[in-house]
């Protein structure tokens, strides 16, 4: 495709329930980022990959999220015994190099009941 | 890490001129400014970047002084489609990781 993909579109889950969000990046976008975003505020850095290096987990808010890529392309987001605090949209950005804009998916909305 | 202060909100009338200013005091050398549009339910949108000076394309333009601790997003003649929140990106001083957003700037552009 042409853009980022991110699926589920939405996801509704039951607290302590495991949830994991996709995100298929731009063909050849080496670069991937992970964002947490709160009704009405901007996008929280949560990860960042260069192809399969997980190289800045700083903003994963507890150890409870987990993020790969394993083949350097496609990569989920695993948030293990979801709480209802991490209800947000989660956002999926792709670039080709470093300065480059960033591509965003549409997000995952997560709702946890 | 460069952080980044812009008005939280502006309001505007269809086919005025609008400028959002940025302030990033702690920008490094190697850090460019990107700003972001999004719309409700959808991800950011790039409209325009630059490093120094002005930047024009079709959408927008960039307005970054000589001290690069401030930039300024000017949207010629808006329209009610330009309401959303823009958001203004400083990044990436050679780390590539942990481009951070602020709070955004929330245009409303009424008729």
């Amino acid at each position: 495709g042409a853009g980022v993909s991110q699926s589920p579109r939405y996801k509704v889950a039951k607290r302590g329930q495991d949830v994991a969000l996709r995100c298929d990046p731009i063909s050849g976008h080496v670069s991937l980022f992970w964002y947490q975003q709160a009704l009405g505020q901007g996008p929280e850095f949560l990860t960042y990959f260069q192809n399969e290096a997980q190289l800045d987990k700083s903003g994963l808010p507890s150890d409870r999220f987990f993020a790969e890529r394993p083949e350097g392309s496609v990569s989920t987001l695993k948030i293990q015994r979801t709480q209802q605090e991490d209800s947000a949209v989660y956002l999926c950005a792709t670039r080709d190099r470093a300065n480059s804009p960033l591509h965003f998916g549409n997000g995952t909305r997560l709702t946890v009941t | 890490l460069a952080k980044t202060t812009q008005p939280i909100s502006m309001d505007s009338y269809e086919g005025q001129e609008v400028n959002i200013t940025c302030s990033h005091n702690n920008i490094a050398t190697n850090d460019y400014i990107t700003w972001y549009q999004q719309f409700p339910s959808q991800g950011p949108r790039f409209i325009i970047q630059g490093y120094k000076t002005k930047v024009t394309n079709e959408v927008a333009s960039l307005f970054i002084p000589a001290d690069r601790k401030s930039s300024t997003l000017s949207l010629p003649r808006v329209s009610l489609s330009d309401t959303a929140v823009y958001y203004c990106l400083v990044g990436d001083g050679g780390s590539q990781g942990n481009l951070i957003f602020g709070k955004g700037t929330k245009l409303s552009v009424k008729p």
